[in-house]
């Protein structure tokens, strides 16, 4: 069965310093997402990409985050100058239609990064 | 913004009792999804819902779309220690664009 996948599993860094988590969506699927959660807490929507470009991005996706898919198979979320809040589990996910076609997203198995 | 609620936060119960989460959204959606997330785990897709007042089953698992859209419900019958875990709703809104809004969870426990 196809699934989305995701590299690291963990990283640690250290505050301040830029990470960049990578997936592998879906082959056939054409939306990509990244969600983040926070240990104990719900999963949260950060931004969402559909033919190269961003098509929807929450209040958390500021400045510091950025998204690309450099190579047509990888999606990649960049992190600038992390802070201690951005300790969480990142999740990718992908999806093969549009919201109105009431799109099922598939979700990876998330990387969990870790700042210090 | 949407905002989508569950129902309880955490329950504990007998390995062999019924357990039921409810969700509910702050604005109407265009389908609900179920999710189920292992501790440690990543969540996994258990079900969509789209049409009003909807009802599907898998095995001891009853999902229900309320007539409105704004609600949902997952129930679980005679449960076990598999069951455990986390289970989320999570909508698209109509006029949520291109997001899925994850609910609050419901965290299962089961005694064996």
């Amino acid at each position: 069965e196809p699934e989305v996948t995701q590299t690291p599993s963990h990283q640690v860094t250290q505050m301040g310093q830029e990470v960049i988590l990578r997936c592998v969506p879906i082959s056939n699927h054409l939306y990509f997402y990244w969600y983040r959660q926070i240990l104990g807490q719900k999963v949260e929507f950060l931004v969402s990409f559909y033919n190269n470009e961003i098509s929807e991005k929450s209040e958390i996706f500021d400045d510091q985050f950025s998204v690309e898919r450099p190579d047509g198979s990888n999606f990649t979320l960049k992190i600038r100058s992390t802070k201690l809040e951005d300790s969480a589990m990142y999740f990718c996910a992908s999806g093969r239609d549009s919201n109105t076609s009431g799109n099922t997203i598939y979700f990876g198995e998330g990387s969990w990064l870790t700042v210090v | 913004g949407q905002q989508v609620m569950q129902i309880p936060q955490y329950q504990h119960v007998q390995e062999g009792e019924d357990f039921t989460t409810y969700c509910n959204s702050s604005t109407t959606l265009s389908n609900i999804q179920w999710y189920k997330q292992r501790p440690g785990g990543h969540p996994v897709f258990l079900i969509q819902l789209v049409k009003s007042g909807e009802v599907k089953k898998q095995k001891r698992l009853t999902f229900q779309f309320g007539e409105a859209k704004k609600n949902s419900s997952l129930h679980i019958t005679a449960t076990q220690t598999t069951d455990v875990g986390t289970y989320f709703c999570a909508g698209w809104g109509k006029s949520s664009g291109d997001k899925l809004t994850f609910g609050t969870g419901t965290r299962l426990a089961v005694r064996p």
